[in-house]
């Protein structure tokens, strides 16, 4: 059974810094590109950043373009992302979504449960 | 950048059918894919490639993809079908995934 747990999400200050990241079991996780997907309370779902399965690719939305670095670890079996610079609207739930390839592209097909990150002073 | 543009709001009762709709442009060169998200919980994946049901998503819910139009049909609505309705397509042109608004799916 596909498993992702997210973790790393806090309340910060604008300006600040968070890593958030994404445990992922139950499948080979190399073989399989990633996404990060937030949603704004009450609000639609933003697709965030993607990575490849083996990491050489990454696509980030114009929203966090420069401020947010997607990584991964495929020895741990963990997926990341770096978010800094952080605004008032960067507060959401930030889910880690497997896609259905190892490439991106294609949608995703399993999403952890969420991490919620909360910019406030 | 791409749009998806989806009704806020969808009406049904239970037994009859709702059809949820996706407006983009040029939808012929994109699959479409459709997202259930019940309140409080994560979004779970219900049609991909237009009109393809993971495993364990009952019959009752199909899709299809004609023109400038995708549509999320879901037969014999239940109590239970009630939730946002997203969709989803990858755009080629600028690497981006891009969602719709959300439609709420209210079983009356």
């Amino acid at each position: 059974e596909v498993q992702l747990v997210e973790s790393g999400g806090d309340l910060v200050q604008p300006g600040g810094s968070l890593r958030l990241s994404c445990a992922a079991s139950g499948f080979t996780f190399d073989s399989y590109a990633m996404n990060w997907v937030r949603q704004a309370p009450g609000k639609g779902l933003e697709w965030v950043s993607s990575i490849s399965g083996n990491g050489g690719s990454t696509f980030y939305a114009d929203s966090v373009k420069g401020r947010f670095t997607i990584s991964r670890d495929n020895s741990k079996n963990t997926l990341y992302l770096q978010i800094s610079s952080l605004r008032a609207d960067d507060t959401a739930v930030y889910y880690c979504v497997k896609l259905r390839h190892q490439f991106v592209g294609a949608t995703g097909d399993s999403w952890g449960q969420g991490t919620l990150v909360t910019v406030s002073s | 950048s791409y749009v998806l543009t989806q009704p806020p709001s969808v009406s049904v009762a239970p037994g009859k059918t709702a059809r949820i709709t996706c407006g983009g442009n040029n939808f012929g060169s994109k699959s479409v894919h459709w997202f259930q998200q019940k309140p409080g919980q994560a979004p779970v994946l219900v049609i991909y490639y237009d009109s393809d049901r993971p495993s364990g998503i009952p019959e009752r819910f199909s899709g299809s993809n004609s023109g400038n139009t995708a549509t999320l049909t879901i037969s014999r609505v239940e109590a239970g079908d009630e939730a946002d309705y997203y969709c989803q397509v990858w755009d080629s042109t600028t690497d981006h995934y891009v969602f719709g608004s959300g439609a709420k799916v209210t079983v009356l």
